[in-house]
């Protein structure tokens, strides 16, 4: 399997700073995925980075990706109080697998 | 173009009774997933599935659950005989392709809270 581990587990910050989260994971992946879940929601799809890439934006989300250290990190900037959520990184494509393995995410509180 | 439906969006059932939890994927996209998350965890795959075809079932306990997507209608998970450690929400997500170079994005449902008593 492909566990791997988000942290911090929990992080709270004050609208406008920046929030970090990491992800890490222990075998070779095709690509690596980062969701977003709102308290009693489904999961919505942030961003993909492919094991080609290095970094990623999409607005105020920054994403990189360390194949040598097998690792990810989500850089939110300037964040809101709506980007209060928990994020969750999910990687696959080992073996060709087509499913992808979530972690236990990173809950982000931000403060208004 | 509607978005991934599933309901209930809440279901309660005694123990020992059926639980029927329905999922209609987004227009056009044929291959299905079926997870389930506890509180404060993150989400475990148990089924993925095509028209008609279960194509891998390795996170579903081989006992009282069961998937199907039928060739015509939603994809139903079935889970006999409740304990109350089923309690859990049930999130199904679709994609609109899988290849050995996904996974690909998927697009979730709001999911299923099942509360057993």
């Amino acid at each position: 399997s492909q566990q791997g581990e988000e942290d911090p587990q929990a992080l709270s910050i004050q609208e406008g700073e920046n929030a970090t989260m990491n992800c890490s994971y222990k075998t070779s992946i095709n690509n690596l995925q980062w969701y977003r879940q709102n308290s009693g929601r489904g999961l919505v799809h942030l961003i993909l980075i492919r094991s080609n890439e290095r970094e990623k934006h999409s607005g105020r989300l920054r994403v990189t990706l360390d194949t040598s250290k097998k690792s990810s990190s989500l850089l939110i900037t300037a964040s809101r109080a709506a980007d209060t959520a928990s994020y969750f990184c999910a990687r696959g494509g080992s073996g060709g697998s087509y499913i992808p393995t979530f972690g236990r995410g990173t809950s982000l509180i931000v403060h208004p | 173009n509607a978005g991934v439906m599933q309901n209930p969006r809440h279901l309660v059932r005694r123990r020992g009774q059926e639980a029927r939890l329905r999922c209609s994927p987004m227009k056009g996209h044929s291959h299905v997933y079926w997870y389930r998350q506890l509180p404060e965890e993150g989400l475990k795959f148990m089924v993925y599935l095509q028209k008609e075809n279960i194509i891998d079932e390795s996170g579903m306990p081989k006992e009282r659950f069961s998937a199907e997507f039928p060739k015509e209608g939603p994809s139903i998970l079935r889970i006999q005989q409740v304990v109350r450690g089923d309690s859990a929400a049930y999130f199904c997500a679709s994609s609109p392709v899988a290849d050995n170079r996904g996974p690909y994005e998927q697009y979730f449902g709001p999911g299923t809270r099942l509360t057993v008593t």
